[in-house]
């Protein structure tokens, strides 16, 4: 049961380059998420999965793309990768709605440089 | 959605309390308040939740007051490996599940 797995756990791209983020839970959770985290700072939603085949953007969705490819998966694609986007992304899992109450259950993170 | 507000760092001594108070004025009827622990280089990871009143696991307390506009975190007699960013975050049940965090507290436990 290895609950949250995120690959790659690191990745470096130049500047225009894109990559996709991938994220699958054995949880069987409604949920999906992904998170940023800057160096010293907290983490900011960039977009969400309420349930398969549903997403929406969170509070910093811009330079981004999702896909719920299945209730397992939530991929998280970058077309032209910016130094800006320097981050470590988490992907986390949540029962979802209905079930009474939020409780994440987040992966390792995958740590992404753009230079 | 149910924004929060914690001090952005606290500073401890080894074997004492911390407490870590989160402020959510616009918490919702249905929203339940969870604390999040997270470890340099890791994902946050579940403390505990709460919806009123007091909750206690064999890590932590959560006292809720009657209102619930707030939230106070409590660690008993903690230890270096309790040095950590804690957060707080109130369940957008009425948005969904857009779940937004907010800065984290940084405790820093003392030798």
């Amino acid at each position: 049961n290895a609950g949250v797995t995120q690959t790659p756990k690191f990745q470096v791209l130049k500047t225009g380059q894109s990559m996709t983020l991938q994220c699958a839970q054995d949880m069987n959770h409604n949920s999906m998420y992904w998170y940023r985290q800057d160096p010293g700072m907290g983490l900011r939603l960039i977009y969400y999965s309420a349930s398969e085949g549903t997403t929406d953007k969170g509070e910093v969705p811009n330079g981004y793309n999702v896909s719920r490819l299945n209730k397992r998966e939530f991929s998280l694609r970058l077309e032209s990768a910016a130094p800006s986007q320097t981050s470590v992304y988490f992907c986390a899992t949540d029962r979802g709605l209905g079930s009474g109450a939020n409780v994440l259950t987040f992966g390792a993170g995958s740590r992404l440089t753009v230079l | 959605l149910a924004k929060t507000t914690q001090p952005i760092s606290m500073d401890s001594y080894e074997g004492q309390e911390v407490n870590i108070t989160c402020s959510h004025n616009n918490i919702a009827t249905n929203d339940y308040i969870t604390w999040y622990q997270q470890f340099p280089s890791q994902g946050p990871r579940f403390i505990i939740q709460g919806y009123k009143t007091k909750v206690t696991n064999e890590v932590a307390s959560l006292f809720i007051p009657a209102d619930r506009k707030s939230s106070t975190l409590s660690l008993p007699r903690v230890s270096l490996s309790d040095t950590a960013v804690y957060y707080c975050l109130v369940g957008a049940k009425a948005a969904g599940n857009k779940l937004t965090f907010g800065g984290g507290t940084r405790v820093l436990v003392k030798p």
